[in-house]
């Protein structure tokens, strides 16, 4: 069974930083592609960005651009999303994604979720 | 963008319920479905506009291509009560959800 674990989220205030993880556990986590995806408090899904299945080839939605970086730990079956330059309107449960295989068309499993809370 | 209708609607146990999303411009079956219960992390339902994920009722279906598509829930359960979400994708992202529909009793 897929297990993804996020950790690290918590209270910040604007414009820090905040690293949260993701551990995965029940897959080969090297052969799949990975998501982070947001959900502002009584809203609905957001995708914030993606990574190949090697690392590579990241890609980030318009709102985190240039200050959210995703990279990935094959060798600890880790997913990392690092955040700069916080806002209020980054408050979110951030939710780590598995998608079907190396493309990133669908999410097949996620984790429980960690809220990050961004105020001062 | 993807716009899906109703925001929310009210039904009973065994009712047919019809979900729909509709999208800006043509996307032909690059549509996936997703449910999401209170406090819980979204759940895969339905992929491709019409596959089935693994371990899905079958009650649930999807249908549609193009720019219009619809999840049908024939006999709805307690457990279904729950917001949908439907999401598009291409051959690489951003992936694109939309605003959701809220099953209440």
């Amino acid at each position: 069974e897929v297990q993804l674990v996020e950790s690290g989220g918590g209270l910040v205030q604007p414009g820090g930083s905040l690293r949260v993880s993701c551990a995965a556990s029940g897959i080969d986590f090297g052969n799949y592609a990975m998501s982070w995806v947001r959900q502002a408090p009584g809203k609905g899904l957001e995708w914030v960005c993606s990574v190949g299945h090697g690392g590579d080839n990241p890609y980030y939605g318009d709102s985190v651009k240039g200050r959210f970086i995703i990279s990935r730990d094959n060798s600890r079956s880790t997913l990392f999303l690092q955040m700069d330059r916080l806002r209020a309107e980054d408050t979110a449960i951030y939710y780590c994604a598995q998608h079907s295989g190396t493309d990133m068309i669908r999410l097949s499993s996620w984790g429980q979720g960690t809220l990050v809370l961004v105020s001062s | 963008q993807l716009t899906q209708s109703p925001s929310s609607l009210s039904a009973s146990v065994g009712d047919r319920v019809s979900l729909t999303c509709q999208a800006s411009q043509y996307i032909t079956n690059f549509l996936n479905w997703y449910q999401q219960k209170p406090g819980k992390a979204p759940k895969l339902l339905i992929f491709d506009a019409s596959h089935l994920a693994p371990g899905v009722p079958s009650r649930f279906s999807g249908s549609g291509s193009g720019t219009h598509f619809t999840l049908t829930i024939d006999g709805l359960q307690p457990d279904d009560f729950a917001t949908y979400f439907c999401q598009h994708y291409d051959y690489v992202p951003p992936l694109t959800f939309g605003g959701g529909t809220k099953v209440e009793v």
